[in-house]
């Protein structure tokens, strides 16, 4: 079955400190990982789209790394503010008629930046 | 672009009543996907379409769930009866096949049955 398992549940940390969000996975045939901000209240925003070749990608303070091996990725933010305080979900694609369509999602990690 | 719009914003009915969801997708895509959100099984995608035609309806969960889209610019996602089981918040968003499948989400329909 396929599942992705994001860890930690929630987490909380002071403004200007770096965090990583980890993201496990068991989708097979693998075909993409993407990881999202999702704000209160908000719909989901793409952060990062990553393929089985790529195994770093980043988006301003927002690095996202992809083992294929060990099924692994981590969302890693820099420098964090205010503004980043959201739900991040890790969501991987099948291979499956469409390309893209057969979605996986994690439950989220709930990250809340203090000042 | 304004973006994937939804309406109406939040939607507060009785158990039994029907239940239209409305989408608008972003000029030009050609998918357009329907999901649920809850705090217990977070997002689950219930139906996608491909210019205007139904792919994959699997995610579904009974068939007082039902979805529409007439034209490329508009979709519905009908509960009819609705019940509490129901309450959610369910997302519309639309991608262009070609560019790697991002989709852009909509703001949500925020459904409480009571």
């Amino acid at each position: 079955k396929n599942q992705v398992e994001q860890s930690p549940q929630s987490l909380i940390i002071l403004e200007g400190k770096n965090c990583t969000l980890q993201c496990n996975y068991t989708v097979s045939p693998f075909s993409n990982l993407r990881w999202y901000k999702q704000d209160t209240g908000r719909g989901p925003v793409s952060l990062t789209i990553m393929t089985f070749s790529e195994n770093t990608k980043s988006n301003g303070r927002y690095t996202a790394t992809l083992d294929a091996d060990t099924k692994q990725s981590s969302l890693h933010i820099t420098a964090s503010q205010l503004s980043d305080s959201a739900s991040y979900i890790c969501v991987v694609s099948a291979e499956g008629g469409g390309s893209n369509y057969k979605l996986t999602f994690g439950k989220g990690t709930l990250l809340t930046v203090n000042p | 672009d304004a973006g994937v719009i939804q309406s109406p914003r939040h939607e507060v009915t009785e158990m039994g009543q029907e239940v239209t969801l409305r989408c608008k997708p972003i000029s030009g895509h050609d998918y357009l996907f329907w999901y649920r959100q809850t705090m217990m099984r977070g997002l689950e995608l219930l139906i996608y379409f491909n210019n205007n035609v139904p792919i994959d309806d699997s995610g579904m969960p009974e068939d007082r769930f039902s979805a529409k889209m007439p034209n490329a610019s508009f979709s519905t996602l009908k509960i009819q009866p609705s019940e509490p089981r129901d309450s959610a918040v369910y997302f519309c968003a639309s991608s262009l096949a070609g560019r790697g499948g991002e989709q852009y989400f909509g703001p949500g329909t925020r459904l409480t049955v009571t």
